[in-house]
């Protein structure tokens, strides 16, 4: 069965990059149908939705981020990786990776990351 | 951008009990919606898709209706398993989450 896990520096400075790794395995990355998204949850906080890159490669993001987010995929590796530039503390969170059905299963995430915590230190 | 509302915030209920939470959006995303269940220090697991759709290997306590802007989820028998974090999501345009509605041991 496909599993998701999450791998990225825990600390990261105020004003740098964060930069997360999701590895895909038991499954690949490149069938057609999924979306692979990025959402994150701030310290007792509900979740937000940071965005998602289709296999083809085209991306959406949250526009709430747009600006500062970036999604890649990387299909030689089963692998795809976010970037979110210039953090500040409301960056810190719990950052979860997850594979999303398409429009006949409304977008649904199925299958999720465990998550990793990213504190922005100042 | 899409809104999304849960209520109650939080409810205490008894295992046996019949829960039911409603979600609802600020424009209509007719059935763009899906539950999710999450439990402290879990990622989320998707519960129902489509607004109605019973994810495979849920239970079938769990149920889900509506359509347009106000959806329900229900669990028609609580389970001690049951107790956990409930959200809302569409994705209808963008994705957004509802803040969640928390499930306590009465």
């Amino acid at each position: 069965q496909v599993q998701l896990q999450e791998s990225g520096p825990g600390l990261v400075k105020a004003s740098q990059t964060l930069s997360l790794i999701c590895t895909v395995s038991g499954g690949s990355i490149s069938s057609g149908g999924y979306y692979w998204n990025w959402i994150r949850q701030h310290p007792g906080r509900g979740l937000e939705w940071i965005g998602y890159i289709y296999y083809s490669g085209t991306t959406y993001y949250n526009p709430s981020l747009k600006s500062r987010v970036s999604i890649s995929l990387d299909t030689s590796k089963n692998q795809f990786s976010l970037n979110l530039s210039s953090v500040t503390a409301a960056d810190t969170a719990v950052y979860f990776c997850a594979r999303g059905c398409g429009a006949d299963c409304s977008y649904g995430m199925d299958v999720w990351g465990q998550g990793t915590t990213v504190t922005v230190s100042s | 951008d899409i809104q999304m509302t849960q209520s109650p915030s939080s409810l205490s209920a008894s295992v046996g009990d019949r829960v039911t939470i409603t979600c609802r959006a600020s424009q209509r995303i007719s059935n763009y919606l899906n539950w999710y269940q999450q439990k402290p220090g879990k990622a989320p697991k998707l519960l129902i898709y489509a607004a109605s759709s019973l994810q495979s290997g849920v239970p079938s306590r769990f149920s889900g209706s509506g359509s347009g802007t106000d959806f329900t989820l229900t669990i028609s028998s609580l389970q001690p398993e049951d107790f956990a974090t409930y959200y809302c999501q569409q994705s209808y345009s963008a994705l957004t989450f509802g803040p969640g509605t928390k499930v306590d041991i009465k």
